[in-house]
C-alpha cells in the first residue's frame, strides 16, 4: 500500500516559474525523502528531512514538512527545462527499514 | 567513486522463466535495497540486507529472494516470471539503513 500521495499527478509550467509539489502520508515517520527520476531511470536523492525539522533547503530546492497535517511540500524556484522528471515523496514507515514511496508527480518544463 | 551500479540494464525472459539481477553497492556502503517500480506507479519495497542480513521484505511472493555477499553486492532472484513481473527493478545503497539512498539506474525486466 502507498504511504505516501503526490498533489497534483501531473504538473505543467513555463520555463522560470516555480513549482510546487505536494505529499500526504499516513503513519508517523522518522524521515521523509523527496526524489527525482528521470525517463523511468534511477532515482534521484534530492533531499531528507526529519521529523524535528520544519524546512530545509538545498539550492533551489526548498522542503517543508508539517507532521501535525503528516503532509510535505517540494518547491522547485525558477524552473528549468531540467526539471522535468517524476518528484516522489518517500517516507520510512514509522522506522521500519525501508522506504514507502508514493505515486509521483510527473512535471513538465515548458521552454 | 562508482555509483550504485546494476546488471543488466536490460532483460527479455518468458513466462516460467528464472531471473537473477546484480548490484553493486558504493564502496563503503552496508546497506542494499530492492524496488520493484511498474510503469506509471512509484517502486515498491522488495527487500532489505545490511551487514549480509535481511532486516526488511516487502509484500512479494515467495518467488522473489535475495542474498548479500560478504563484498555488499547483492543479487535478486525471481523463479516462474509472470507477465506480471514486467517491470523495472531498482538497487538502493545507503551507508545507514535510515538515511538517504543512492539508487542505480535499474534493471528493466520484460517478461513474454
Amino acid at each position: 500500500s502507498q504511504q505516501g500521495e503526490e498533489d497534483p499527478q501531473a504538473l505543467s509550467i513555463q520555463e522560470g516559474e516555480n513549482a510546487t509539489m505536494n505529499c500526504s502520508y499516513k503513519t508517523s515517520i522518522n524521515n521523509l525523502q523527496w526524489y527525482r527520476q528521470n525517463s523511468g531511470r534511477g532515482l534521484v536523492h534530492l533531499i531528507l528531512i526529519r521529523s524535528n525539522e520544519r524546512e530545509k533547503h538545498s539550492g533551489r530546492l526548498r522542503v517543508t514538512l508539517d507532521t501535525s497535517k503528516k503532509s510535505s511540500s517540494l518547491l522547485i524556484t525558477a524552473s528549468r527545462a531540467a526539471d522535468t522528471a517524476s518528484y516522489f515523496c518517500a517516507t520510512d514507515a514509522g522506522g521500519a527499514q525501508k522506504l514507502v514511496f508514493g505515486q509521483g508527480t510527473r512535471l513538465t518544463i515548458n521552454p | 567513486d562508482a555509483g550504485v551500479t546494476q546488471s543488466p540494464t536490460h532483460l527479455i525472459k518468458t513466462r516460467g522463466q528464472h531471473v537473477t539481477l546484480r548490484c553493486s553497492p558504493i564502496s563503503g556502503h552496508k546497506s542494499v535495497s530492492w524496488y520493484q517500480q511498474v510503469l506509471g506507479q512509484g517502486p515498491q519495497f522488495i527487500f532489505q540486507y545490511y551487514e549480509k542480513e535481511e532486516r526488511g521484505r516487502g509484500n512479494f511472493p515467495d518467488r522473489f529472494s535475495a542474498r548479500q555477499f560478504p563484498n555488499y553486492s547483492s543479487e535478486l532472484n525471481v523463479n516462474a516470471l509472470l507477465l506480471g513481473d514486467s517491470a523495472l527493478y531498482l538497487c538502493a545503497s545507503s551507508l545507514d539503513p535510515m538515511g538517504g539512498y543512492t539508487f542505480g539506474s535499474g534493471t528493466r525486466l520484460t517478461v513474454v
